[in-house]
């Protein structure tokens, strides 16, 4: 059974740096095609990807976004970290992290419960 | 980037009807398109996922068809549990994945 869970911080401050967790079971990060990425939701907004990792390591981001944010896996811990820099009131939503079992077909199949992280001073 | 176009933004309807969810990109991408359902305070689950292939365990009253730019979702029969917001994807290039800005179905 493929389970994954956010975690991090619930309240940053404008200007700060954002780090998410997300640790998962019932997948390895280390088997061929398997990816895991993260997405947001403003509230009462669309969703929107933000990146994604795979099991080669290779990285891909959301061009919009892409010069703050960094993601990174831990295969021994099940874990892959999401970090966003210069965080800013519009970046609060929830983040979700999410399962791709297919390199070559990146949709979600198993999603994250989400983390709402909100902004503000 | 490729923009994903839905409509309607909402949709009323009754129980046991057809309902029918456009999803427009701007180029084609191909049949690699995904739908998800999103229920208030919950994650989004995966439907459909190349275009027309139905997720296991997803009832058979969902049903994706399209290719190239035009993509429908269709629900055969509306039942109480489809109340929610449905969402389309497409991962033709992962290099910028994008989703549709959603259809919420509400009861009429």
């Amino acid at each position: 059974q493929i389970t994954l869970k956010e975690s991090g911080p619930t309240l940053v401050k404008p200007t700060q740096t954002l780090t998410l967790t997300c640790t998962f079971s019932g997948f390895s990060l280390s088997t061929s095609g398997v990816g895991v990425g993260w997405i947001r939701q403003p509230p009462g907004k669309a969703l929107e990807w933000l990146a994604l990792i795979y099991w080669d390591d290779d990285k891909r981001y959301s061009p919009s976004l892409k010069s703050r944010l960094t993601i990174t896996k831990d295969t021994s811990k099940n874990q892959v970290v999401l970090t966003m820099t210069n965080m800013d009131p519009v970046d609060t939503a929830t983040y979700y992290c999410a399962h791709n079992g297919i390199a070559v077909a990146a949709y979600f199949d198993y999603w994250g419960q989400g983390t709402l992280v909100t902004v503000s001073s | 980037d490729i923009q994903m176009t839905q409509s309607p933004s909402t949709l009323s309807a009754s129980v046991g009807d057809r309902v029918t969810i456009t999803c427009r990109a701007s180029q084609s991408i191909s049949s690699w398109l995904a739908w998800y359902q999103q229920k208030p305070g919950k994650a989004p689950k995966l439907l459909i996922y190349k275009a027309s292939s139905l997720e296991s365990g997803v009832p058979s009253r969902f049903s994706g068809s399209g290719s190239g730019t035009e993509f429908t979702l269709t629900i055969s029969s509306l039942q109480p549990d489809d109340f929610a917001t449905y969402y389309c994807q497409q991962y033709n290039s992962y290099s910028g994945l994008t989703f549709g800005g959603g259809t919420k179905v509400e009861i009429k």
